[in-house]
């Protein structure tokens, strides 16, 4: 079955302990992104990748890093998390590039106290 | 810049009702545009797209026109069931000038009642 996996899917943990959300696609995509979705503010790209060690800023890039060493796998990482990284994230995978569909994670809900 | 600004709602209707979300956009370029559905609890599912003027995306019985001329990509459904209660996002895609990715509207919950 074609999917992206998050792990995940939930999370509580304190401000300043470093984490890691894990993103794997088995579609073969070369396009990978992820964003967070707050209330009131739809969704917002934080990091794309176009392909292997290819990986640039979205909209909201302040306090993440992201790596692209595996085709498949795009992992978000916060370094020194803070509250207002609170926030529903989504991994999402496609062929190429973000004119195309665009297929999601179930998301991962990350709360930082 | 590129924006989305579709209504937010929640927009309540009766089963079998007919639905329309507005969205209109501002980008530069010829964008593809999109409609996504949030379920609860899950992530995003494309319902329809359109890459150029005047296609028509369709699926499940929602559809929507890309109008260039208004900049719109509204939604529509003939007769809602409550299966259809969800959480609706336009979008439209960004390529060049160093972004590439989707820009969402906020999205609109979408509540059909029996």
């Amino acid at each position: 079955e074609a999917q992206v996996t998050q792990n995940p899917r939930y999370l509580i943990t304190v401000t300043g302990k470093k984490l890691t959300v894990t993103c794997s696609q088995n579609m073969n995509h070369e396009y990978m992104s992820w964003y967070r979705q707050d209330p009131g503010l739809g969704l917002r790209q934080i990091y794309y990748s176009m392909n292997v060690e290819v990986t640039d800023k979205g909209d909201v890039p302040e306090g993440y890093k992201v790596s692209r060493k595996e085709k498949r796998n795009f992992p978000l990482i916060l370094e020194s998390p803070s509250p207002n990284q609170t926030s529903l994230y989504f991994c999402a995978s496609s062929f190429s590039r973000g004119r195309q569909p665009q297929h999601f994670g179930d998301g991962t809900r990350l709360s930082i106290l | 810049g590129n924006s989305v600004t579709q209504m937010e709602g929640p927009v309540t209707l009766s089963e079998e009702a007919f639905l329309t979300i507005n969205c209109t956009y501002t980008a530069t370029g010829y964008p593809s545009l999109f409609w996504y559905v949030q379920y609860p609890g899950e992530g995003l599912q494309l319902l329809l797209k359109a890459t150029k003027a005047d296609d028509k995306g369709s699926n499940k019985g929602f559809e929507a026109t890309y109008r260039k001329e208004t900049t719109s990509f509204h939604l529509e459904k003939g007769s809602v069931q409550v299966s259809d209660s969800a959480v609706y996002f336009c979008a439209l895609s960004r390529s060049g000038g160093g972004a590439d990715g989707l820009t969402f509207g906020k999205g609109t919950h979408l509540i059909i009642q029996p």
